[in-house]
C-alpha cells in the first residue's frame, strides 16, 4: 500500500525557517518524481515544488522561488522541503504527492505550518 | 504561465441529478489535465487524468472531456458521497484551478 507521511509542521515566527519531511513507503520511491502542494486555511490548492526522480531537476512556484528548496534522499525514501524567510502568506497545510508522470496520484494527509508572531 | 479558471464557483445539485463542472486554461495544454476531489479534512483524490481517463477505483459516473483550453468534468448521477470540492490541474507547469464546490440543493 502506498503511504506518504508528512512531518515537521510547526508554528514559526515571520522570517523563520522550517524543514518539512515526507516519508514514502509501499512503492519504489526512486521511480517517481515528487511534489509539494499547499493549501491555506479555507482556500484552494497551490502547487509549490517538484523534484525529479533522481533529485537532479527541481522546479518551484514563483511565490516560493529563492526561499523554498525541494530535495530528496532516495536511500531513505524521503522527500524534503526547506522553507526559509517565511511570511504569514506561507501559512498552510503542506501535502506531499507522488507524480504519476503528470497527475498526482497519491497524496499524504499533510502537515500544518503556521507563520505567526 | 498557464492560469486555470473554473466555473461555477459553487454548484447546488440534488442527489441523482447530473453535474457539469467547467475548467479553462489560459493557453493550450493539450490533454495534460487532471481532476481531483477533496472532501473536508481529507487530502485530494485523483479522479481523472489525461483529460478523460478515470483513475483506478473511480466510479463510472465520473467522466472527463475536452482538450486544448476547455475541459469538463461530468458526474452523471450525483451520489451523497460526491458532495465535495473539485479542482482541475494542468501538468505542463502544475497550476491548479480555484475549485468548484458541489453542494446539496
Amino acid at each position: 500500500e502506498v503511504q506518504l507521511v508528512e512531518s515537521g509542521g510547526a508554528v514559526v515566527q515571520p522570517g523563520g525557517s522550517l524543514r518539512l519531511s515526507c516519508a514514502a513507503s509501499g512503492f519504489t520511491f526512486d521511480d517517481y518524481s515528487m511534489h509539494w502542494v499547499r493549501q491555506a486555511p479555507g482556500k484552494g490548492l497551490e502547487w509549490v515544488a517538484l523534484v525529479a526522480w533522481d533529485g537532479r531537476s527541481t522546479y518551484s512556484a514563483d511565490s516560493v522561488k529563492g526561499r523554498f528548496s525541494i530535495s530528496r534522499d532516495n536511500s531513505k525514501n524521503s522527500l524534503y522541503l526547506q522553507m526559509n524567510t517565511l511570511t504569514t502568506e506561507d501559512t498552510a497545510l503542506y501535502f506531499c504527492a507522488r507524480d504519476m508522470w503528470g497527475p498526482l496520484d497519491f497524496w499524504g494527509q499533510g502537515t500544518m505550518v503556521s507563520v505567526s508572531s | 504561465e498557464v492560469v486555470m479558471t473554473q466555473s461555477p464557483a459553487t454548484l447546488s445539485v440534488s442527489p441523482g441529478e447530473r453535474a457539469a463542472l467547467s475548467c479553462r486554461a489560459s493557453q493550450s495544454i493539450g490533454s495534460n489535465l487532471a481532476w481531483y476531489q477533496q472532501k473536508p479534512g481529507q487530502a485530494p483524490r485523483l479522479l481523472i487524468y489525461g483529460a478523460s481517463t478515470r483513475a483506478t477505483g473511480v466510479p463510472a459516473r465520473f467522466s472527463g472531456s475536452g482538450s486544448g483550453t476547455e475541459f469538463t468534468l461530468t458526474i452523471s448521477s450525483l451520489q451523497s458521497e460526491d458532495f465535495a470540492v473539485y479542482y482541475c490541474q494542468q501538468y505542463k507547469n502544475w497550476s491548479f484551478g480555484p475549485g468548484t464546490k458541489v453542494d446539496l440543493k
